[in-house]
Parts: C-alpha cells; structure tokens; sequence
C-alpha cells in the first residue's frame, strides 16, 4: 500500500511562474514530512520539512503548506527557474522512523 | 563534509552471479541507510543501520540480499544469484538522527545495477 501519493508524474511551468506540487498520505502517525529533489544520475537532496504541528514552512523560494485534516501537503516554488527541473519526491516518516517516499513528480520549468 | 560515497557507480553482471556494493557515510553520521529506486518511482526502503546494529530490514529484502556495517563506518549490501528484477538504482544515505528532522537525510549518489 503506498502510503505518499504524488498523483502528477509531471508538470510544466513558465520560467518565473508559481511551480505546485502536490502529495497526499494516508498514514495519520506521519509526524514529518519532507521534500527532496533529484537530478539525473545524482542521488536525492534534502530541500525543505515540516513538522505535522505546522501549517507552513518557508524557505527562500519554497514553501511547504500542511492540511492535516485532509492530509494534503504541496509545494510551492516562487519564481520558477530552469534550474528547478528535476523529479520532486514527498515524503513522510514517523518518528525516529524511516522516511517513505512518494512516486515523484518531475518538474520541467521552461525558459 | 565529504558527502555520502558509493562504489562503483555502474554494475553490470549476469544473472546469477554475485555484486556487492560499498558505500561511505558522512564520517559523523551514525545512521544509514539502503534504498532502491526502479524507473518512475520514489526510492524504496530496504534496511538500515544504527552505528554497527541494522535496526530494521524491509520485507523487499529476500534471503539474497545481505547488509553489513562493520564497526559502524562504511557499509556493503550484497546480492547473491542476481535476478533481472533486481536491476534498479541502490541508493545509501546517511543521517544523525538529532539532525534529520531539519536536515534529512544526505544521500549517495548511487550504484546504478543490471543484470543481464
């Protein structure tokens, strides 16, 4: 059962406009949840976190929303830039447990 | 901070034989961990370990496949008589468990296996 969604294996975006990305989960003991990104041939690298007591977290040019209720996370990439094409992984854990990741989004972000 | 190393970075062998893979961990990190990432999917759990002790083995993680962590610095996964479902990206990542909930994980590269 997979317990993070990422229901869009791709998206396009304008160079400059908002990117959103988007991840459900079905694990209520999730207490964190993260974003990684992934280039081609390189292993994935932390990005962004939050902690499930929070609704929001900033960082730069990304921001990370929360809905527990509907347990729905996204992503939020202010201006986009072609350097931000790569495959976006949600992901959760428990904790002191290990993180699981969703499926991916790979986000294509064009000049 | 050297980063989290993995050996080699291509593997190609025949089905049945014997790979083993090496990888590094960031020298204070006392977590780590495997992963395996096939084409179009998110990377997928297979063990880790705390300092030396593997705490914890996913059940994708046949009697074929193997984890060590000797004295707790770099760690080896071993597959026996390989199988082509086995061809997948093996990724290692490694953590200080004070620091992952802000920092996550730091991961490899990856060893990047087929099998023939």
């Amino acid at each position: 059962d997979q317990q993070v969604k990422q229901n869009s294996p791709s998206l396009s975006v304008q160079e400059g406009r908002i990117s959103i990305l988007n991840c459900d989960y079905t694990n209520s003991m999730f207490d964190y949840f993260l974003w990684y990104k992934k280039y081609p041939a390189e292993g994935p690298t932390f990005l962004i976190s939050i902690s499930s007591i929070k609704d929001k977290n900033e960082d730069g040019r990304f921001t990370v929303f929360l809905n527990k209720s509907a347990k729905h996370l996204s992503l939020h990439i202010v201006p986009s830039q072609p350097g931000d094409s790569a495959v976006y992984f949600c992901a959760a854990r428990t904790s002191y447990d290990k993180v699981i990741f969703g499926p991916g989004t790979s986000l294509s972000v064009i000049p | 901070d050297t980063g989290v190393s993995q050996d080699p970075r291509h593997k190609i062998t025949k089905r049945g034989q014997n790979v083993t893979f090496r990888c590094d961990p960031i020298s204070e990190h006392n977590r780590l961990y495997w992963y395996r990432q096939t084409l179009g999917q998110g990377p997928e759990f297979l063990t880790y370990f705390q300092n030396e002790a593997q705490l914890e083995k996913s059940r994708l993680l046949s009697d074929r496949f193997s984890a060590e962590r000797p004295k707790g610095s770099f760690s080896t996964l071993e597959i026996q008589r390989t199988e082509q479902g086995d061809s997948a990206m093996y990724l290692c990542a490694s953590s200080a468990p004070y620091r992952e909930i802000y920092y996550g994980y730091t991961f490899g590269s990856g060893t990047r296996l087929t099998v023939v």
